[in-house]
């Protein structure tokens, strides 16, 4: 069945330092794509990077990054030169294989970055 | 600005109560989603529209129910047939109903009861 899964519940970093978020999916389409969104405690889902399965090279949009393996089937955001502001939930998503319209999500990664 | 606007950021509902959740968008764009976060949790679809007058059930449609009259509004109703509706709702649209197309967010309304 289709999965996201996101194994780090929560993590702490210094601010200033890179991050990685890790994000593994389960699909059995060859064609699919792949979101990551940040949560802050607002309650507003931000949408930060995507990338497509077809896609060469690894999405990258200002900060954020995304290291996309296709072989091992995963798909971690990284997050260069923290900041305090970067503390939130991030959430990996694909779509979903039978509708083209919906995603399925992970459970997300709760960041924590200290001064 | 463009953008998606969700009224009121904090609702309350009584018991056998039917609450609505207003989600307005001026991106124009095709298509519309409600879901719903519990707490530590990713999102759940609810209902979903690709187009005016025309809407399919999520993964939790139990409970809940909208409507699309207008492009850029798709109300979600939380019905007493929902007995555990405390959430966090978000409502989501993108440019076209297919494809892989982004979901862009608004801010999101916390349903509690009473």
């Amino acid at each position: 069945a289709q999965k996201i899964t996101q194994t780090q519940p929560g993590m702490f970093v210094q601010e200033k330092e890179a991050v990685t978020l890790d994000c593994t999916y389960d699909t059995s389409d060859q064609s699919y794509g792949l979101f990551w969104y940040k949560q802050p405690s607002s309650g507003e889902m931000i949408f930060l990077i995507y990338q497509g399965s077809y896609d060469e090279q690894n999405a990258t949009e200002g900060r954020y990054s995304l290291n996309f393996q296709k072989a091992r089937k995963s798909a971690n955001l990284v997050i260069s030169a923290s900041q305090l502001g970067d503390s939130a939930m991030y959430f990996c998503a694909m779509v979903r294989e039978d509708s083209n319209y919906q995603l399925i999500w992970g459970a997300g990664t709760k960041l924590i970055i200290k001064p | 600005d463009g953008g998606i606007t969700q009224s009121p950021k904090y609702l309350f509902r009584k018991e056998g109560q039917n609450v609505t959740l207003s989600c307005e968008q001026n991106l124009n764009h095709d298509a519309m989603y409600w879901y719903r976060q519990d707490p530590g949790q990713g999102l759940r679809l609810i209902y979903y529209s690709q187009i005016v007058n025309d809407f399919q059930k999520g993964d939790i449609a139990e409970g809940y129910s909208v409507s699309r009259e207008k492009k850029e509004s798709f109300p979600l109703t939380v019905t007493s047939a929902q007995k555990n509706p405390t959430a966090f709702y978000l409502c989501a649209s993108s440019n076209t109903a297919g494809g892989l197309e982004t979901q862009y967010f608004g801010p999101g309304t916390r349903l509690l009861v009473l």
